[in-house]
């Protein structure tokens, strides 16, 4: 089992919706990331935290706001999203953003997000 | 920048014979590495990793993974196919983000499908 646990499993929400997922890790690992994946396709990297401050925002979208509370938690808050947002969300954490090639990824088991 | 290329959307093997699923990279520099492996409906699974040394790598459930400079590739290999080791195979490479820091980008992924 992973040791990166994500919740809820599955989601369904309308358009004018907010929700909010989340993720815990307690592996002491100080980088936490949210990845989008649609079906057959890679990970998309949305948000990198490091240290419990943003580092990395790939230009995604406003309706997309995450927060870290503390190294363990990580949030993403959702808003108003459209259809072609139903996507896997995927939650990561590494020892350091900084030493990834030798602290891998680990990642949860994502939440199944369907926008209607 | 920094990628890697699957060829193959789809492998097909018979239980008990060697499987190879093909990866090559574009680096500047040294590359670092990564095979990661997805079962259905479930997060990624880190499945091993080159940086120096050594170009044959050892992994999880017994895959291996030959690092080739000359020829740019980094395939996964396994000596004898197991009908649990269908799933999405993804190779990725570790690449200094424009915004800031590290990240992991992902090819598109491999579907290996191992039939009895």
């Amino acid at each position: 089992d992973t040791e990166v646990t994500q919740t809820p499993k599955h989601l369904v929400m309308g358009m004018t919706n907010k929700k909010s997922l989340k993720c815990e890790q307690h592996m002491g690992h100080r980088a936490m990331y949210w990845y989008k994946q649609k079906a057959k396709k890679p990970p998309e990297l949305m948000f990198v935290y490091s240290y419990e401050k943003l580092s990395i925002n790939e230009s995604v979208p406003s309706r997309f706001s995450p927060e870290c509370p503390n190294s363990s938690l990580l949030n993403l808050h959702l808003h108003a999203l459209q259809p072609e947002d139903s996507a896997l969300y995927l939650c990561a954490s590494s020892q350091d953003q900084g030493d990834t090639y030798n602290s891998p990824l680990h990642f949860g088991n994502g939440t199944r997000l369907t926008v209607t | 920048a920094q990628s890697v290329a699957q060829p193959e959307d789809q492998v097909n093997v018979a239980e008990g014979n060697p499987l190879t699923v093909k990866c090559t990279y574009s680096v500047s520099g040294n590359p670092y590495l990564f095979w990661y492996v997805q079962y259905p409906n479930r997060g990624l699974q880190f499945l091993l990793k080159y940086i120096t040394g050594d170009n044959l790598v050892k992994g999880s459930y017994g895959f291996e993974a030959e690092f080739n400079k000359s020829q740019t590739s980094f395939h996964l290999k396994k000596p004898s196919a197991l009908v649990s080791d269908s799933a999405l195979y993804f190779c990725a490479v570790r690449a200094l983000n424009s915004n800031s820091g590290y990240a992991l980008n992902f090819g598109k992924g491999t579907s290996l499908l191992v039939t009895p």
